[in-house]
């Protein structure tokens, strides 16, 4: 069974220029999350699905970050200008149950 | 906002050498969750624990939920290099919502 994807996995950009990310997660999970992960700390939510609705984006900085889940499955995280503090790396996780899986990430360099 | 808080922060050993990572909350959770992290890749469920005061094996590997499911530890015997790897906790209430700990880095020197 495939895990989560996400694409790209490496992103590099100039500051003010717009870039999303793409995840599909796990076939019949139902929860996804968006999380953003800096070098050597734990992930921090960005946002929560409960299959196409955003249950949780109280951390999601709403003033440049977008993310949609339409019909459920597939999910895209925009960022529109991106600011040198948004290099990180953007994790996608679906969960089953009390577990959660995540993707390989994508690493986002703003220059 | 639920805390959890991981020690050590950074951790450098010789290979065979054994270890132990602590996470810590004053929050309960219902469940927690321990990961491991490579370079590049994304965090890898390692362990569920649900119930207070339960031990889990895993090869080398034993994790251990407080009494009170506030608290936990990972213990690694005669550490490998591939034990190398980011080690995070995650605490998990009934909304469905997992709260991350701060994060160890474990390096094991062959």
């Amino acid at each position: 069974e495939a895990g989560v994807v996400q694409s790209p996995r490496y992103k590099i950009i100039e500051k003010k220029q717009p870039v999303a990310f793409w995840c599909n997660p796990i076939s019949g999970h139902n929860t996804l999350y968006w999380y953003r992960q800096n070098l050597g700390q734990g992930p921090e939510l960005l946002i929560r699905y409960e299959n196409e609705e955003a249950v949780d984006d109280s951390q999601l900085p709403k003033d440049r970050f977008s993310a949609e889940r339409l019909k459920g499955v597939d999910s895209t995280l925009k960022i529109q200008p991106a600011e040198l503090g948004d290099s990180a790396v953007y994790l996608c996780a679906s969960r089953l149950g009390y577990e959660q899986y995540f993707g390989p990430g994508t690493r986002l360099t703003v220059t | 906002t639920q805390l959890l808080e991981q020690s050590p922060q950074f951790l450098s050993i010789q290979e065979g050498e054994n270890l132990t990572v602590y996470c810590n909350s004053s929050s309960v959770f219902s469940s927690l969750q321990w990961y491991r992290q490579e370079p590049g890749e994304g965090p890898v469920l390692l362990v569920t624990v649900v119930t207070g005061g339960e031990v889990k094996k895993l090869k080398r590997l034993t994790f251990q939920f407080g009494d009170a499911r506030k608290d936990s530890s990972l213990h690694i015997t005669a550490a490998q290099p591939g034990d190398t790897g980011l080690y995070l906790c995650a605490g998990s209430n009934t909304g469905n919502q997992f709260y991350f700990g701060t994060g160890t880095s474990l390096t094991v020197i062959p």
